[in-house]
Order: C-alpha cells, then structure tokens, then sequence
C-alpha cells in the first residue's frame, strides 16, 4: 500500500499570497496518477488536479501541480479568499487508491 | 443533469444492519466506476473500495475488506454501501464518487451520507 504524506499539517497564509502544499508517497506512483482535492467545511471533496499536472474543467489557472515519482507539488499562485480550504492529495494508479492525511489552508 | 445523489442520514444503534445509497442520473450508470470514501468527524479521507456497475467487479482496501460490502443495482442505476453488524466507530460522513475509467480520479461526487452510531 502506498502512503502518502503532505505536508505541512497547516498552512497559515494572506490573500494574494503564494501557496505551496507538498505531497510525498512512500513508493512510486505508477503513471503519475496523482489527484489533488479541495474540501471546504460541509462540503464534499472537489477535484482540482488530476495526472499531477492537469486541471480538472473549471479549475481556475491560478491552481497547478507538478512533480513524478514519489515527490508532488500543488501550488496556488495567488490565494484568493475562496481558496482557504483543506486540499487532500490521492494516488490512484494502485489499489488501494490512498489519501494523504489533509494539509489546512488558513487565513494568516 | 448529471450527478450522484445519496440517501439521508442515518441514526442507529450498535449491532444493527445499514445499506445506504448512491443514485447515477443522466449518464450511463453501467459505464463508470462508483468509489466510496469515509471521513470520520473532523478527519481527512480514506478510501473504501470501488465497484464497476457493469459487471459488478468490486476491490476494496485492507482496512475495510469484511467490514462493509459494495454492491450496485444497475437496473435503477444506484450502488450500494452496506454494513451487517455496525460498530460505534462506523460513524462518519460517507461519499460516493464516479470515476471516468479505472485509473482516474473522483471526478464527480456525491453530496455525502451521514451514518451515527450511538446506543
């Protein structure tokens, strides 16, 4: 099974500012198959990235990934008020489709 | 329109039996696997398993195989969660999310069920 570990826990920041959420898996993910998600309050998971760099329709340019291998970045150019939110990150190129454990995205 | 909607919250006890639903509308139901996650109270995540509504091929993590069983009915187009004997801890949020193919993300999901346990 494949682990995956963001980091950091929580992220305080301003808006406007640049976000930088990290996302390490224990062992390759086969095909870059890595998904980001973002999950606000009562709300069900949305996808913002899928194949670690592709935009999900409608995901706003500021949002991009990057990275292969065991190493994933999800990065937020400039932080808008909507965008303070809990994102997950998920591999799904092994069964089981692993989650990270959640990095927390808070108002500064 | 094109979406998942899940059955309503659900109050029960201990040791009793649950199966709650994920309904497709406005796609082929039978084309797309149907995931199912749980997020315990103020927690992240976990993957439960996944089910292809086609030919009712279904995996499922370690941590809940023999837990809870998946099945679908393609016929009203809705899958399943179900539990035989429920535990305390089986408390959460449940979500059901379709995947386009069977290396790909939840792209579209469910507005989530709640499932309290509590004598």
């Amino acid at each position: 099974e494949i682990v995956l570990t963001q980091s950091p826990g929580t992220l305080s920041l301003s808006p406007g500012e640049r976000a930088t959420l990290s996302c390490r898996a224990s062992q390759s993910v086969s095909s870059s198959y890595l998904a980001w998600y973002q999950q606000k309050p009562g709300q069900a998971p949305r996808l913002l990235i899928y194949g670690a760099s592709s935009r999900a329709t409608g995901i706003p340019d500021r949002f991009s990934g990057s990275g292969s291998g065991t190493d994933f970045t999800l990065t937020i150019s400039r932080l808008e008020p909507e965008d303070f939110a809990v994102y997950y990150c998920q591999q799904y190129g092994s069964s089981p489709r692993s989650f990270g454990q959640g990095t927390k995205l808070e108002i500064k | 329109e094109v979406q998942l909607v899940q059955s309503g919250a659900e109050v029960k006890k201990p040791g009793e039996s649950l199966k709650i639903s994920c309904k497709g509308s406005g796609y082929s139901f039978t084309s797309y696997w149907i995931g199912w996650v749980r997020q315990m109270p103020g927690k992240g995540l976990e993957w439960m398993g996944i089910i292809y509504p086609g030919d009712s091929d279904t995996r499922y993590s370690p941590s809940f195989q023999g837990q809870v069983t998946i099945s679908a009915d393609k016929s009203i187009s809705t899958a399943y969660l179900q539990w035989s004997s429920l535990k305390a801890s089986d408390t959460a949020m449940y979500y059901c999310a379709r995947h386009d193919g069977g290396n790909s993300p939840g792209l579209l999901w469910g507005q989530g069920t709640l499932v309290t346990v509590s004598s």
